[in-house]
């Protein structure tokens, strides 16, 4: 059974920073890329950024690069969302995802259970 | 950026009968677009993909169909598991990929 199992959510203050982790399994986690979205409360959806099956090739929407970093640890099975420079629009839910297949299809095939950030004074 | 918009936002139906939602691009994005369900306090769920392929595990019940920049989604019967808000997602703007607002189908 797939399985993508996240944490690090937290209240953080503008301009801190925060990591998010999620541990995969029930599939072979270095054969597919890795994608975070988000979902502010009553927003849409908005795709965040995505990793390569390798880890060697990133992607990121314009309004989080420079700020957050995504990264994998394929021998841990381990993604991870690196957070800097927080703002109150980043608030939202943080999903991890499992892209469809290792090419980067950009289909988001398997979603985590998600977890609250929430960036408040 | 490619925009998506849905509609109708609400659906209100009963369990057996069809239901039909619309996603419309701003731009064409060919037939890169998928569909997700998510139910309340749920993760989203991969349904469709490149406009009409059934992901795993996807009951038939469920079809799409489109290309360009109009797309549909059709739930033949519906059942009481379907009751959700429904997403699409297109891809063909690498990769600054964009999700539509939701369409919402409640219980009539």
């Amino acid at each position: 059974e797939v399985q993508l199992v996240q944490s690090g959510g937290a209240v953080v203050q503008p301009g801190g920073s925060l990591r998010l982790s999620c541990t995969g399994s029930g599939f072979p986690f270095d054969d597919y890329a890795m994608h975070w979205v988000r979902q502010a409360p009553g927003k849409r959806l908005e795709w965040v950024c995505l990793i390569s099956w390798d880890g060697r090739r990133a992607w990121y929407t314009d309004s989080v690069k420079g700020r957050f970093t995504i990264s994998r640890d394929n021998s841990d099975a381990s993604l991870y969302l690196q957070m800097n420079s927080l703002r109150t629009e980043d608030t939202a839910f943080y999903y991890c995802i499992k892209d469809l297949r290792k090419s980067n299809t950009g289909y988001l095939d398997f979603w985590g259970q998600g977890t609250l950030v929430t960036v408040s004074s | 950026e490619v925009v998506l918009t849905q509609s109708p936002a609400t659906l209100s139906l009963s369990p057996g009968e069809r239901a039909t939602l619309s996603c419309r691009a701003s731009q064409s994005v060919s037939t890169y677009l998928a569909w997700y369900q998510q139910k309340p306090g749920q993760s989203p769920r991969l349904l469709i993909y490149d406009t009409s392929n059934r992901a795993t595990g996807i009951p038939a019940r469920f079809s799409a169909s489109g290309s360009g920049t109009d797309f549909t989604l059709t739930i033949s019967s519906l059942e009481p598991e379907d009751f959700a808000v429904y997403y699409c997602q297109q891809r063909n703007d690498w990769p600054l990929f964009t999700f539509g607002p939701g369409t919402k189908l409640d219980l009539k």
